[in-house]
C-alpha cells in the first residue's frame, strides 16, 4: 500500500479552469513537498510546507498543508497549458529521514 | 548555485548486458545522493541512497547495485539487465536546511530489449 495517496489519478481540463489535486495520508508527516514533472524531465520542486494549517500561494498556484499534517492540497486557479505535467507529492515522516513519494495526478490543461 | 548531471540520457540495451549509469554533483560538499526508479509517468521508488563516500545503503532487494567512489559522483550499476529493469531512473541529492529539499537530475531513460 501507497504511504502517500493523490487524487484524481488523471486530471483533464479546459484553459481558464479552477483545480485542485489532493495528497493523503493515514501518517504524520515533518514536511511535504510539491514537484511538477515534464515528461522525459527531472522533478521541480514547487513549494515545501512543515506547519499544520500553513498555506502557501506561488502565482496561480495555492498549496495547504492539513491542520494535523496528514494530508496537504494544490489548488490551481485559471489553468493554463503550461501547467499541464505530473504533480507529485512527497512527504519527510521525520526531519533527517528520506522521503516518500505519492503516485502522482497528470494534469492535461487544453488551450 | 547547485547542479546535478546524469548520462546518458537515454540508453537501449540487450538483457544481459551491463549498466552503468552516472550522476554528478556540482556546487555543494558531502550531499546526500539518491537513486530513484519511475515507472511509466508514475510515481518515483527509491533504490540506493548514499550519506557520503563508500556508504550505500538499499531500499529493495533488486539486480541493481550502487556505489559512491567520490563525493560528489553516485553510480548505478548492473552486472547483468533484466527486461524488468527498464524505467527511467532518476538522480537526486538532498539540501539539509531548515526544511530537506531534494532536487533532481534530468533522468536516463533506459529500455531493455
Amino acid at each position: 500500500t501507497q504511504l502517500l495517496e493523490q487524487s484524481p489519478q488523471f486530471l483533464s481540463i479546459q484553459e481558464g479552469e479552477n483545480l485542485t489535486v489532493y495528497c493523503n495520508s493515514s501518517s504524520v508527516f515533518s514536511s511535504l513537498q510539491w514537484y511538477r514533472q515534464e515528461p522525459g524531465e527531472g522533478p521541480v520542486l514547487l513549494v515545501t510546507v512543515v506547519t499544520g494549517g500553513e498555506v502557501k500561494k506561488l502565482k496561480r498556484l495555492t498549496f495547504q498543508f492539513g491542520d494535523a499534517r496528514k494530508d496537504s492540497s494544490l489548488h490551481i486557479t485559471a489553468a493554463q497549458p503550461g501547467d499541464t505535467g505530473l504533480y507529485l507529492c512527497a512527504g519527510a515522516r521525520n526531519y533527517g529521514q528520506n522521503f516518500v513519494f505519492g503516485p502522482g495526478t497528470r494534469l492535461s490543461v487544453l488551450p | 548555485s547547485q547542479t546535478i548531471h546524469q548520462w546518458p540520457a537515454t540508453l537501449v540495451q540487450p538483457v544481459g548486458s551491463p549498466l552503468s549509469l552516472e550522476c554528478t554533483v556540482e556546487g555543494t560538499s558531502n550531499p546526500n545522493l539518491y537513486w530513484y526508479r519511475q515507472a511509466a509517468g508514475r510515481g518515483l521508488q527509491l533504490l540506493f541512497y548514499s550519506v557520503g563516500i563508500g556508504q550505500i545503503s538499499s531500499e529493495v532487494p533488486q539486480n541493481l547495485s550502487a556505489s559512491r567512489p567520490q563525493d560528489r559522483q553516485f553510480i548505478l550499476s548492473s552486472k547483468k539487465l533484466l527486461l524488468s529493469d527498464s524505467g527511467f531512473y532518476l538522480c537526486a541529492w538532498m539540501y539539509r536546511g531548515i526544511t530537506d529539499t531534494q532536487y533532481f537530475g534530468p533522468g536516463t531513460r533506459l529500455t531493455v530489449l
